[in-house]
């Protein structure tokens, strides 16, 4: 089966910097998606990684270790509309070419 | 371009009754999935459909849930009878291709309430 696991909850300042991580099992493995999901709203795409190592966007990067189903994603100079639910999704190598999504972590962003 | 639109937005039946949503994708995505997101946990793939072809809906329970993507466009989502357990957030999602790196993009979804 799979398995995906990240912190339910985080809470972090304003302008500070904050490292949300997940750790994976899976059925082999075909690259990992973090999404951005605002209350009430659609999951968005916010990076994918394949290959080890670090994707940086702007304010956010995302790291990848396979070797130890390893994965964060970090968001820097935090602003109070970051307050969202990120959710962690793993590919694992199937026909069908699937996503397994974690439950979330919960980030509030405060003053 | 026109993201994934999604109908209804919101929806409160009583259980045991029928519901059905309905989505359309992304012009051009050949793959549209339906996922059952409840409340506080992630997004659970419910069934894939690669153009109009069923390509894994292993996690749809079958004796309740139906879906259909007739003209490869176009689907909708049906549950026959509907339980508590039921109330959800139903999203549609939909990509390029079944091996595409590209992302999957999601509709607003459908608010289930079962009574």
């Amino acid at each position: 089966g799979q398995n995906i696991d990240q912190p339910t909850e985080m809470t972090a300042t304003e302008g500070a910097i904050v490292q949300i991580n997940c750790t994976y099992q899976t059925s082999g493995f075909n690259g990992l998606f973090w999404y951005q999901q605002h209350a009430g709203e659609a999951p968005t795409f916010l990076s994918y990684n394949v290959l080890d190592g670090l994707e940086e966007k702007g304010r956010f990067s995302s790291f990848l270790s396979r070797s130890k189903g390893y994965s964060y994603l970090l968001l820097k100079e935090l602003q109070m509309k970051d307050s969202a639910s990120y959710l962690c999704a793993v590919r694992p190598k199937t026909g069908a070419n699937n996503l397994f999504f974690g439950t979330g972590t919960r980030l509030t962003v405060i003053p | 371009e026109a993201g994934v639109a999604q109908s209804p937005r919101y929806k409160i039946i009583e259980k045991r009754q029928s519901v059905a949503f309905w989505c359309n994708p992304i012009s051009g995505h050949a793959t549209l999935y339906w996922y059952q997101q409840i409340l506080g946990q992630g997004p659970k793939l419910l069934i894939q459909f690669q153009n109009n072809g069923v390509v894994d809906d292993s996690q749809l329970p079958k004796d309740r849930f139906s879906a259909e993507r007739l003209k490869g466009v176009d689907s909708t989502l049906k549950i026959q009878p509907a339980k508590l357990e039921d109330s959800a957030v139903y999203l549609c999602a939909s990509s390029l291709g079944r091996y595409s790196n590209q992302p999957q993009h999601f509709g607003d979804g459908t608010r289930l309430s079962i009574l």
